[in-house]
């Protein structure tokens, strides 16, 4: 099975903040990768695909980048909606695995 | 508008089974898989398996062989979720979520979550 780790697991951050969260594969997933977002109490919202391609709807302050087994997630400008917890998860093969996610906190 | 509305919350007593339901509108049922993802209180997404609503083959993680079980009524656009032998363990938020499947694998639409809880 292919472990997907975070870093970091939590931070504190600021509205207007460039934030980056990354996410590393135990082993070669190419492009199949994906970030979510969620929200207390709320299921978890798509936010970019295959490593770089923003969901319809989605703002464009966020970008995904990476291949291989090292990926990111950056916030250009951190706004007050976007504090919640982020996870990255892999498509690549079953069974599909979560990263332990990422909680972005108001500073 | 695309839409998973999921049964209601559950309490189950441990051994016992719950069937968590699925259904969907505002697209064309068989043109996506369902996927099941479950989230224990506090703690991380954790992915369970998958339906193909158009053919009915399932592809279970490893985990959950044997005690779980992904069904689909297409007449009623609704998938299932059957897990048995139920253990404090199990006490979860049970999500569905939709995919395409086609090159890429990502779900794009979520169910409101199942909260099932499971004590003596």
């Amino acid at each position: 099975d292919i472990q997907m780790t975070q870093s970091p697991s939590s931070l504190s951050a600021s509205v207007g903040d460039r934030l980056t969260i990354t996410c590393r594969a135990s082993q070669n997933i190419s492009s199949f990768l994906n970030w979510y977002q969620q929200k207390p109490g709320k299921a978890p919202n798509l936010l970019i695909y295959a490593a770089s391609n923003l969901q319809s709807g989605v703002p464009s302050r966020f970008s995904g980048s990476g291949s291989g087994t090292d990926f990111t997630l950056t916030i250009s400008s951190l706004q007050p909606e976007d504090f919640a917890t982020y996870y990255c998860q892999q498509s690549y093969s079953t069974p599909y695995s979560f990263g332990q996610g990422t909680k972005v906190e108001i500073k | 508008q695309v839409q998973l509305v999921q049964s209601g919350a559950e309490v189950k007593k441990p051994g016992a089974s719950v069937k968590v339901s699925c259904q969907a509108s505002g697209y064309t049922f068989t043109a996506y898989y369902i996927h099941w993802v479950r989230q224990a209180p506090g703690h991380g997404l954790e992915w369970m398996g998958w339906i193909n609503p158009n053919s009915g083959v399932t592809n279970y993680a490893q985990k959950f062989q044997g005690r779980v079980t992904m069904t689909r009524d297409t007449s009623i656009s609704t998938a299932y979720m059957d897990l048995n032998r139920l253990s404090s363990d199990d006490t979860a938020v049970y999500y569905c979520a939709r995919d395409l499947h086609l090159l890429w694998s990502y779900f794009d639409s979520w169910g409101q979550g199942t909260l099932v809880t499971v004590s003596s």
